[in-house]
Parts: structure tokens; C-alpha cells; sequence
């Protein structure tokens, strides 16, 4: 059970660059989130999703797209990747929503770096 | 707009010691405060809290959740130097509609040092 698949695991961009993203889960959940984690921070939520098709902002969706197009997965897009977007990126998902009974399980990790 | 603050920021205490996390928030139509522990990698689930006042315990950790004065804390006893770790707070919130239906937002977590 490979549970939330995030890939790729390390990148190195160029400033002005794009790239995607892909948080793949396998757990039949309705809710995926992705968040980004400065060091020494806490997790700041960039977008999620309550079901396919549907995405909402989260705090700092400023500079990223989002995607939903199957459930199992859950798509973050940088279209002019900037330093500031330099950062470890973790997917979440859960089922039911948590409150429910279930906690949001996290993929590994998705560490970025923008030069 | 949804707030989630843990205090401290970070915190040192020798082996044995024990500690107590804070975690307060103000969020639209709140369904569950959460605790996650992070190592090096991805967080890891502690407890989950929906009621007020009922303890959830897992061997020297607990946690308890006031839902009228908007808190929570953590607890850890005897600590050890597997402890050392960010604590990560999060509150999930409900609403069908609503602006916030299942966001899921996280506070700046506490690092925890613990030294032998």
C-alpha cells in the first residue's frame, strides 16, 4: 500500500522555469492538500481540493496552480518558478475530512530549490 | 481569515523534563484540532481532538482540547532525546458551502530540543 506518492522527490529549477508536481494517492481520499515548509516554519497551505474537480486557495496560492482531474491525484504547477519558491513541498490527503476518524496522511516530500 | 498559533516557537529542556505545547486558533466552523510530530521528513499523526475536555493519551504524551476558550495543549513527560522534533498543530474545519469547507490549516509548530 504505497499510501501519498509525491514526485518528483528533489528538483533543481532555473529561475523563470516551469514545472508540475504530482501528488498521487491511492487510498480512494476525497480531500488532498498541498502545503510548503520553510525552515523552521510550520506548514503553510498553498491549495486543496474537497473532491475532483474542485480546488480552493489555501493561504499562499499566490504563484502556484493546482489541478484535480482524477481523484487520485492532485497536481501543483509553477508556471515562472521565483527564489522565493524555494522550499520543501508536502502533499496531504484524507477520508473523510478529519474530524471524522481520520487523520491527513503526507507524502515524503518534495524539496525545490529555485536559483 | 483562519489562524493558528503554537507557542513557543521552540523550546530546550534536559532528558526528563516535562513539557507542555500550546496551540490556540480562531477558524470558521471548526471540526478537529490535530497533532503531528516532524523529524526529518514528513509529519507524522499523533492525536486527533473534536471534543472538549477528554483526554487522549499514548504513552507519555497526551493532549486535551477546550473548545470554548479556543485551545489546546500537548503534554510529554520524562522526555527523551527521541523527542526532538517540530510538534505541528492543525485545525480542520467544516461548513458544507462554506468559505473553509475542509481546510485543513497548520500553526508554526514548536521545535523541541531535548538534551541528554
Amino acid at each position: 500500500n504505497a499510501g501519498v506518492t509525491q514526485t518528483p522527490k528533489f528538483r533543481v529549477l532555473k529561475t523563470g522555469q516551469s514545472m508540475t508536481l504530482l501528488c498521487a494517492q491511492d487510498m480512494n481520499h476525497e480531500y488532498m492538500y498541498w502545503y510548503r515548509q520553510d525552515p523552521g516554519m510550520g506548514l503553510r497551505l498553498i491549495h486543496y481540493s474537497v473532491g475532483e474537480g474542485t480546488t480552493a486557495k489555501g493561504e499562499v496560492p499566490d504563484g502556484y496552480n493546482v489541478s484535480r482531474l482524477k481523484k487520485q491525484n492532485f497536481l501543483l504547477g509553477l508556471e515562472s518558478a521565483a527564489p522565493s519558491q524555494t522550499s520543501v513541498y508536502f502533499c496531504a490527503s484524507s477520508l473523510p475530512p478529519p474530524g471524522k476518524g481520520t487523520e491527513a496522511f503526507f507524502g515524503q516530500g518534495t524539496r525545490l530549490t529555485v536559483v | 481569515e483562519d489562524k493558528v498559533v503554537q507557542s513557543p516557537l521552540s523550546l530546550v529542556v534536559h532528558e526528563g523534563d516535562t513539557v507542555t505545547l500550546n496551540c490556540s486558533y480562531e477558524v470558521t466552523n471548526f471540526r478537529s484540532l490535530l497533532w503531528y510530530k516532524q523529524e526529518k521528513k514528513a509529519p507524522t499523526f499523533l492525536f486527533m481532538l473534536t471534543s472538549s475536555g477528554i483526554e487522549k493519551k499514548s504513552g507519555r504524551l497526551s493532549s486535551i482540547l477546550d473548545k470554548k476558550e479556543l485551545f489546546s495543549i500537548l503534554n510529554i513527560t520524562a522526555t527523551q532525546t527521541g523527542d526532538s522534533a517540530i510538534y505541528l498543530c492543525a485545525v480542520g474545519m467544516s461548513g458544507a458551502g462554506g468559505t473553509s469547507y475542509g481546510k485543513l490549516t497548520f500553526g508554526q509548530g514548536t521545535i523541541l530540543t531535548v538534551h541528554p
